[in-house]
């Protein structure tokens, strides 16, 4: 069945330092979102990707989606403590089901 | 954006009892969507709740353990039924956003079954 795996699971970070996260679907996929989950929160939506090699940026993340559409990835650059949470990407299929990545957990250290 | 209430934001149960969680829009939305999330771990549908019709369930989630009502476009609940301490997550409820491209959840019910 439909798989997105996410690596790494859990990262910890001082703060400043950059972070990635890495996306990968079993199979192809229509667009690529992203979701920041903060601790004792509910997702909220980040940014969706929809062509093959798109980048986008919004402000200090860097998203990508893979030429294939098959694999995304979420950089943060010099890392803040209000980046903490776990970061979800979710991949929609050509028959309109949207899956979620099993998520990393970014731990920035003050 | 969506705004979502979601009730209760969490509860403490006895096995075998069942619990209703409440979820209200403040706009029409065509497909409302129950999530579990269990701790530590990812999100997984659960069903899509369409108003005038059953629910659809994914694999793995039957409507005699997780019945849904969708009485109209702004409200649904989702009851956990005959309560087991596996059924321990969090519950969220989700709609779609305008154009379908992205969802919008709402606080999430954090359930503890003893």
């Amino acid at each position: 069945g439909q798989q997105v795996m996410q690596i790494p699971q859990y990262q910890h970070v001082q703060e400043g330092e950059d972070f990635t996260t890495y996306c990968n679907s079993s199979t192809t996929l229509s667009n690529i979102q992203w979701y920041k989950q903060r601790p004792g929160g509910h997702p909220v939506f980040l940014i969706q990707l929809v062509k093959s090699g798109e980048v986008k940026k919004q402000k200090r993340l860097t998203f990508q989606f893979g030429e294939a559409k098959k694999n995304s990835s979420l950089h943060i650059t010099a890392t803040q403590t209000t980046d903490v949470g776990t970061y979800f990407c979710a991949g929609l299929t050509g028959a309109n089901n949207l899956f979620f990545g099993t998520g990393t957990r970014l731990t920035v250290i003050p | 954006s969506a705004v979502i209430s979601q009730k209760p934001s969490r509860d403490i149960c006895q096995r075998g009892t069942s619990l209703t969680i409440q979820c209200q829009v403040d706009s029409q939305v065509t497909m409302m969507f129950w999530y579990r999330q269990q701790p530590g771990q990812s999100l997984t549908l659960i069903a899509t709740a369409n108003q005038g019709s059953e629910a659809t369930y994914e694999s793995g989630f039957v409507i005699d353990k997780f019945p849904i009502s969708r009485p109209n476009l702004t409200f649904s609940t989702l009851t956990v039924s005959n309560m087991s301490p596996e059924d321990s997550s969090i519950y969220l409820c989700s709609v779609e956003g305008q154009r379908g491209e992205k969802l919008f959840f709402g606080s999430g019910t954090q359930l503890s079954v003893l």
